[in-house]
C-alpha cells in the first residue's frame, strides 16, 4: 500500500532563517506531488506540484521554493523565512495518467511557526 | 483560471439535523469535483468525488451530485452524527493535474 510521509511534524524557527520540509511518498511510482498552505482559520492554498523529477510548477510568486530530487521525494524550502510563512504544510500525492480523476492522498502536514 | 466558492461556516448542528453545503465552481473543461474532510489535527482525507456531470459521489452517509448545468457540487447528509465535526473542503481538479480547494467550512455537531 503507499503512504506518503512529512517531517519534522512540528517545527519553530526565527524570522530569516532558512528552512526544509521533506516528503515522501513509498509504494507508488511517478507520482505527481503538490505542496499546500494551510493558514490559521483558511482554506488551502496551493503551493507548488510536480508531474516528474525536476519539473516544478509554481502557483504563487513567494520567498519559497521546490525540488524534486528524487521520484518520490518533495522538498520545500525558504533561504529566509517571514512571518507571514507560519502555516500548516501539507504534502500531497496523486496517481500519474490515471485520467483526469486524480485523487489526492494528503500526508499528515507539518506545523510551521515562524517567530 | 480554476476556482471553487465554499459556504463560509462555521456551521453549528444538532446531532441528526440536516446537512447543506454549498460549493460552486469555475472552470474551463470538465473538471472533477472532490470533497475532503479534515478531523482535528490532522490532514485531509478524501471523502467522496465525482468526474462527470450527474455523477453522485457518496460515502458514510454523505452525498453530493454533479451539477454542470449549475456548476455546483453540494454537499449533503440526512442525519448528522457529532463525529462528523470537522472542516470539510471543496475541490476541484483541472485538466493539467492542478487541483483548488474552497477556504473550508467548519462543521459542529452538538449531542
Amino acid at each position: 500500500s503507499q503512504t506518503i510521509h512529512q517531517w519534522p511534524a512540528t517545527l519553530v524557527q526565527p524570522v530569516g532563517s532558512p528552512l526544509s520540509l521533506e516528503c515522501t511518498v513509498e509504494g507508488t511510482s511517478n507520482p505527481n506531488l503538490y505542496w499546500y498552505r494551510q493558514a490559521a482559520g483558511r482554506g488551502l492554498q496551493l503551493l507548488f506540484y510536480s508531474v516528474g523529477i525536476g519539473q516544478i510548477s509554481s502557483e504563487v510568486p513567494q520567498n519559497l521554493s521546490a525540488s524534486r530530487p528524487q521520484d518520490r521525494q518533495f522538498i520545500l524550502s525558504s533561504k529566509k523565512l517571514l512571518l507571514s510563512d507560519s502555516g500548516f504544510y501539507l504534502c500531497a500525492w496523486s496517481v500519474r495518467g490515471a485520467g483526469k480523476a486524480d485523487t489526492q492522498y494528503f500526508g499528515p502536514g507539518t506545523r510551521l511557526t515562524v517567530l | 483560471g480554476n476556482s471553487v466558492t465554499q459556504m463560509e461556516g462555521p456551521v453549528t448542528l444538532s446531532e441528526e439535523a440536516f446537512l447543506t453545503i454549498n460549493c460552486t465552481y469555475t472552470a474551463t473543461g470538465y473538471p472533477s469535483l472532490f470533497w475532503y474532510v479534515q478531523y482535528p489535527g490532522e490532514g485531509l482525507q478524501l471523502l467522496l468525488k465525482a468526474t462527470k456531470a450527474d455523477d453522485k459521489g457518496s460515502n458514510k452517509g454523505f452525498e453530493a451530485t454533479y451539477r454542470k448545468e449549475t456548476t455546483s457540487f453540494h454537499l449533503e447528509k440526512g442525519s448528522v452524527q457529532v463525529s462528523d465535526s470537522a472542516v470539510y473542503f471543496c475541490a476541484l481538479m483541472g485538466n493539467n493535474n492542478d487541483m483548488r480547494f474552497g477556504a473550508g467550512t467548519r462543521l459542529t455537531v452538538k449531542p
